[in-house]
C-alpha cells in the first residue's frame, strides 16, 4: 500500500541552527501538509501545498519556515533558524484532491521528531 | 476561527463496556475526520465523515455526524485493551485546506 515516507526519524540540533525534514508524499497526490504535535499536546495545522505554492498557512509558519518541492517526489520543511519551542513531532501529509475532493482523505507520515537543544 | 472540542479528554474504562466519544465544532463544515494515534506514532485514519447523517463503523468503533448540530460521535462498543490509544476529531472550514484537530481524548481500557 501506498505510504507516506518521512525522514530523518529523529534529529536533535542545537538552538540557531538550520534543520530540513523530508517528505515524500504518494506519487499521486496534488496536495501537500506539514502538522506538528509538541509532545502530549494536540496536532496543529503549519501549511498546504499545492500546485507548487502555499494555499495556507498558520500563524506558527513564520518568516522562519519555508516549504519546498525541489523535484516530483521530495517535499521539504526548512527551518531556518531553530529555537527550543520547535521542538515537536512534524508530521507530512499528503492528499490525492484536497480536503474538499473525493474522499477528503488524509495520509499522514510516521513522523519526524525535532530535539532542539 | 474553527474550534473543535472533544469530550472527555481521559476515559478509562474496563474491556466489554461501551463509551462514547463527543466532538464539537464551531462553524459549518460537511466533513469530519476520526484518527487513532498510539503513543509515539503517526496519526491513523479512522473514519472521514462526507456528509450530514453519515454513520461509518469498523470493527467495534463506530462513528456518526450530525452537520445541523455540528457534532460528530466515536462510538466504542464492548471495549478491548488494543483499542488503547488517543483518538482526534478533525474538521475544515469551507474552503480551506487545512484541518483543525480536537485536543484529543486520550483513552485507557482496562482488563
Amino acid at each position: 500500500e501506498p505510504e507516506v515516507t518521512q525522514t530523518p526519524s529523529h534529529q536533535v540540533t542545537q538552538m540557531g541552527q538550520e534543520v530540513i525534514l523530508r517528505c515524500v508524499p504518494i506519487s499521486n497526490h496534488l496536495y501537500f501538509y506539514w502538522y506538528r504535535q509538541i509532545l502530549g499536546q494536540k496536532v496543529e495545522f503549519l501549511v498546504s501545498f499545492y500546485n507548487n505554492e502555499i494555499s495556507e498557512k498558520s500563524e506558527i509558519f513564520d518568516d522562519q519556515f519555508s516549504v519546498e518541492r525541489p523535484d516530483g517526489s521530495n517535499f521539504t520543511l526548512k527551518i531556518r533558524s531553530t529555537k527550543l519551542e520547535d521542538s515537536a513531532m512534524y508530521f507530512c501529509a499528503s492528499s490525492e484532491w484536497g480536503l474538499t475532493g473525493g474522499t477528503g482523505e488524509l495520509f499522514f507520515g510516521e513522523g519526524s521528531r525535532l530535539t532542539v537543544l | 476561527e474553527l474550534k473543535v472540542e472533544q469530550n472527555p479528554l481521559f476515559l478509562s474504562m474496563q474491556e466489554g463496556k461501551n463509551y462514547t466519544i463527543y466532538c464539537n465544532y464551531s462553524t459549518t463544515s460537511d466533513r469530519l475526520y476520526w484518527y487513532r494515534q498510539d503513543p509515539g506514532k503517526s496519526l491513523e485514519s479512522l473514519f472521514v465523515l462526507l456528509s450530514n447523517g453519515a454513520v461509518k463503523q469498523e470493527g467495534r468503533l463506530m462513528a456518526s455526524l450530525d452537520t445541523k448540530a455540528r457534532l460528530s460521535t466515536l462510538h466504542i462498543t464492548a471495549a478491548v485493551h488494543d483499542l488503547s490509544a488517543t483518538y482526534f476529531c478533525a474538521s475544515f472550514g469551507w474552503g480551506a485546506q487545512k484541518l483543525v484537530f480536537g485536543q484529543g481524548t486520550r483513552l485507557t481500557i482496562n482488563p
